[in-house]
């Protein structure tokens, strides 16, 4: 069981936009610490798509947006692509742990 | 170029040990936080540890505290992680990542672990 739960997938038409959650608790996203987000594609190292909540690294498309809230975070794709395609994962500081913690990943299924 | 490049990884016994590098390149190593990520096959990710720019703070997830041990050389632009006591359950590819307040922005191609005998 991971820290933080995502679902474990989820899947959109091209074009189409999807949301994938990010449920932490007290001790973490509640606690303030920022969340960030990965995108791996298969066979590769993740890569950096979201960082402190809300912002782009240099080159990440703006069809990807996310926000935090509470104890949880979501990451919305827009404009879906087929390239898209790739396992999604958020991360976060954990008091608790005096560690950094990820969620469970999200498979991403462009249909 | 800004690169991370890990290797060490094999095939170990149960029990046994391992020694895991990461050569960093073409930023200000001794500068950032450094971090090791663990994905066992067709698994998620799982931070292991990570450690301070001078060396003297580390901090490591429950499952290896004990066994494993990371560390660095500031001087050699180099990160390690000692792996001792190795289980089945450490097999994963290991993947060092710059770790930043705005998230790990640099990883690895990571280096495979496989325990078994």
């Amino acid at each position: 069981q991971s820290v933080l739960t995502q679902p474990p997938s989820v899947s959109g038409a091209p074009g189409q936009r999807v949301t994938i959650s990010c449920t932490g608790s007290r001790s973490n996203i509640g606690a303030g610490y920022d969340v960030h987000w990965y995108q791996q594609l298969p066979g590769t190292a993740p890569k950096l798509l979201i960082y402190a909540n809300t912002y782009r690294p240099s080159g990440v498309p703006d069809r990807f947006s996310a926000s935090k809230s509470g104890t949880s975070a979501s990451l919305v794709i827009t404009g879906l692509q087929a390239e898209d395609e790739a396992d999604y994962y958020c991360q976060s500081s954990d008091s608790s742990l005096s560690g950094s913690v990820f969620g469970g990943g999200t498979k991403l299924t462009v249909l | 170029e800004v690169q991370l490049v890990e290797s060490g990884g094999s095939v170990v016994q149960p029990g046994g040990s391992l020694r895991l590098s990461c050569a960093a390149s073409g930023f200000t190593f001794r500068s950032h936080w450094m971090t090791w990520v663990r994905q066992a096959p067709g698994k998620g990710l799982e931070w292991v540890a990570n450690i301070k720019p001078d060396g003297t703070q580390k901090n490591y997830v429950g499952s290896v505290k004990g066994r494993f041990t990371i560390s660095r050389d500031n001087a050699k632009n180099s990160l390690y992680l000692q792996m001792n006591s190795l289980r089945a359950g450490d097999t994963a590819v290991y993947y060092c990542a710059r770790d930043n307040p705005g998230g790990f922005d640099l990883w690895g191609q990571g280096t495979l672990v496989t325990v078994s005998s």
